[in-house]
């Protein structure tokens, strides 16, 4: 199957700092890509729809000023935590669905974020 | 939006018995179904799916029913071995075409172990 890239698998930061996620799409184009994000013994909840080339489209309740989102290719997302706090600790996992080829979205390995 | 319940939560099952779990849905336009396990630390693996168009589907051990009149979808597992536990989530989405496939509702998760 195809294969989609998160980097870093896993991220320790300061409060306060910002970090950066990507969502890379290795064999395949994808014009979009979602994120989603898990906390421990939950369910993935879907946060925003990354659309290359133009704005996000973030769900009800996510901040966008806080998770900038930028897709400025065909194969890459990138997910940005701003001014991070503990509580933005999570795991955040990325899918793309293959550009005009109807399949599945695949998902990405998620990256586990620690905010100390 | 769409909202998907999930049972159980937790199914221990003993090597070779089988499995199922159910999934219910609210949204009667939700029209494609899959199903995911995830292993520790790692991003959900698409197992199987299902199209509203199809009651029920299999691949080898693994099968899906689907009932659109009542909304629910079933996941099957047969002969179950260890290495099957792990945590299943099924999905629920609205697929107009391409992309779309990546936005999804997830359930709850249900932790399934299987002990040799």
């Amino acid at each position: 199957g195809a294969v989609v890239s998160q980097h870093p698998s896993w991220v320790i930061c300061k409060s306060g700092t910002s970090v950066k996620i990507e969502c890379r799409s290795l064999d395949f184009q994808a014009t979009t890509m979602f994120w989603y994000r898990q906390f421990p013994k939950q369910s993935l909840m879907l946060m925003a729809t990354s659309n290359e080339g133009s704005k996000a489209t973030y769900e009800q309740g996510v901040e966008k000023d806080k998770f900038l989102i930028n897709h400025a290719s065909l194969t890459l997302s990138t997910l940005t935590v701003t001014s991070a706090h503990p509580e933005d600790s999570s795991f955040y996992i990325c899918s793309a669905p293959p550009y005009r080829q109807n399949t599945e979205a695949f998902f990405g390995q998620g990256t586990r974020l620690t905010v100390v | 939006g769409e909202n998907v319940e999930q049972h159980p939560s937790t199914l221990s099952v003993q090597e070779g018995d089988s499995a199922v779990i159910k999934c219910t849905y609210s949204d009667s336009a939700s029209n494609y179904f899959p199903w995911y396990k995830q292993e520790l630390g790692k991003g959900p693996q698409l197992i199987i799916d299902i199209r509203s168009n199809v009651g029920e589907k299999k691949d080898q051990r693994i099968a899906v029913t689907l009932n659109k009149t009542a909304k629910h979808f079933s996941l099957h597992i047969t002969e179950t071995q260890p290495e099957d536990s792990a945590v299943y989530f099924c999905a629920a989405s609205y697929n107009a075409g391409g992309t779309s496939y990546g936005k999804l509702t997830f359930g709850q998760g249900t932790i399934l172990t299987v002990h040799p």
